[in-house]
């Protein structure tokens, strides 16, 4: 049980260009989801915290307009990178809260090159 | 400082090795302590979550909380090749909402035949 799937598991794209990932709870429902990036050899930064039906919450310093995140059902957040550029070069996992629980379950990334 | 400390490694043992991976953290509201497993390229897999100070057991995981001194463990057992990935630890606390996790680094350990 308490599985999370990312979509797509890599993708390289051109500077300026927009790339949209999907984050699904497979076999629960998780009305809260939350974003990470991870730069090599670093641990996990929290982007934003996404809940459902409602904005999500973004971290200090980062860019909503940027990072658009959308999270319309309890099985389904996208996190769409617009006007990508080459610092924008990630992994991105996502990660989702059964009910009020602390524990999180991590997709297994996306990984982001753009060129 | 950072809120959560971790040795980043790399820490490399033999097989059947007994391994001990720690974190300090400053934040004395933290109650939520967890350690993922990450493989590389993967997403973070849940190992052990614990609450209170103490020991939790699980196969060859013991997961060690001690509140007073903020610092917490993670002991693997009988290592093996397969052990061999990032430990990151992540701690919360306990909110209206979000529950974020506060990440350690992680530390690299590689187990080697």
């Amino acid at each position: 049980g308490a599985v999370v799937s990312q979509h797509p598991s890599w993708v390289i794209c051109k500077s300026g260009t927009s790339v949209k990932i999907e984050c699904r709870s497979l076999d629960f429902q998780a009305t809260t989801m939350f974003w990470y990036r991870q730069f090599p050899k670093q641990s996990l930064m929290l982007m934003a915290t996404s809940n459902e039906g409602s904005k999500a919450t973004y971290e200090q310093g980062v860019e909503k307009d940027k990072f658009l995140i959308n999270h319309a059902s309890l099985t389904l957040s996208t996190l769409t990178v617009t006007s990508a550029h080459p610092e924008d070069s990630s992994f991105y996992i996502c990660s989702a809260r059964v009910g009020s629980g602390n524990e999180q379950f991590f997709g297994p990334g996306t990984r982001l090159t753009v060129l | 400082q950072k809120e959560v400390e971790q040795d980043p490694g790399p820490l490399s043992v033999p097989e059947g090795a007994i391994v001990s991976l720690n974190c300090t953290y400053s934040n004395s509201a933290f109650q939520y302590f967890m350690w993922y497993r990450q493989y590389s390229r993967k997403g973070p897999e849940l190992l052990m979550y614990t609450y209170s100070s103490g020991n939790k057991e699980d196969g060859r995981f013991t997961a060690q909380v001690d509140k007073s001194s903020k610092y917490i463990s993670l002991f693997i057992r009988d290592s093996q090749p397969s052990d061999s990935a990032t430990y990151l630890c992540a701690m919360s606390v306990q909110t209206g909402g979000g529950n974020k996790l506060t990440f350690g680094t992680g530390t690299q350990l590689k187990v080697e035949l």
